[in-house]
């Protein structure tokens, strides 16, 4: 079965402080892609990033960045230099992949971040 | 592209009524899901289709839900009869294969 965990349930930092959120995940099959979406006080899922399981590269977007390691099966999400608009829910999930349509998307239960000026 | 469109934003109804929550998914997009949000179970996945078919179901709490897809540009989820448990938001989203999910902004439902 698959899974994602989310070990951290919140986590306070002062701005500009850096943070890490983690993400560790369980999967059955070969092929698979990661996801991290934020969700603002606003309640919107805004979409950050796509990772597909043959790509272990990391990933950075501006103050974002993103390091995925399939030895420990995590994929983990690093903020640097926080701003208080970086407060919100943080989705780590995982979507099987299928040769001939679109599988489910399983989330974890999110990391509630809050950056205190 | 105007999104993943879900109506109404916001229902406020009585335990016992009928609601009906609605979804019109990104043009093109062949795969459609929906999800329920509390603060106890987080984000779970309630049923999906691919290509108007629904996938899996299994998510689906009980007989008073029930779900359908009946073209490419519309699907529905019917709580009957909604009870207090069922206030959550919930979420429609769409996907290409690919995949790449795309969320409307939820319709916030409150049973009282």
């Amino acid at each position: 079965a698959q899974k994602v965990t989310q070990a951290q349930t919140e986590i306070s930092v002062v701005e500009k402080e850096d943070v890490t959120l983690d993400c560790v995940y369980e999967t059955r099959d070969t092929t698979y892609y990661l996801f991290w979406y934020k969700q603002p006080p606003s309640g919107e899922l805004v979409f950050l990033i796509r990772r597909n399981s043959f790509d272990e590269q990391n990933e950075i977007s501006g103050r974002y960045s993103w390091n995925f390691q399939k030895s420990t099966s995590s994929f983990n999400f690093t903020i640097t230099a926080s701003q208080v608009v970086d407060s919100a829910v943080y989705f780590c999930a995982l979507s099987e992949a299928r040769s001939s349509n679109t599988g489910k998307l399983i989330f974890g239960q999110g990391t509630t971040l809050q950056v205190k000026p | 592209d105007a999104g993943v469109i879900q109506s109404p934003r916001h229902e406020v109804t009585e335990m016992g009524q009928e609601v009906t929550l609605r979804c019109k998914p990104i043009s093109g997009h062949n795969s459609l899901f929906w999800y329920r949000q509390t603060m106890m179970r987080g984000l779970e996945l309630l049923i999906y289709f691919n290509n108007n078919v629904p996938i899996d179901d299994s998510g689906m709490p009980e007989d008073r839900f029930s779900a359908k897809m009946p073209n490419a540009s519309f699907s529905t989820l019917k709580i009957q009869p909604s009870e207090p448990r069922d206030s959550a938001v919930y979420f429609c989203a769409s996907s290409p294969e690919g995949p790449g999910y795309t969320f409307g902004s939820g319709t916030r439902l409150t049973v009282v």
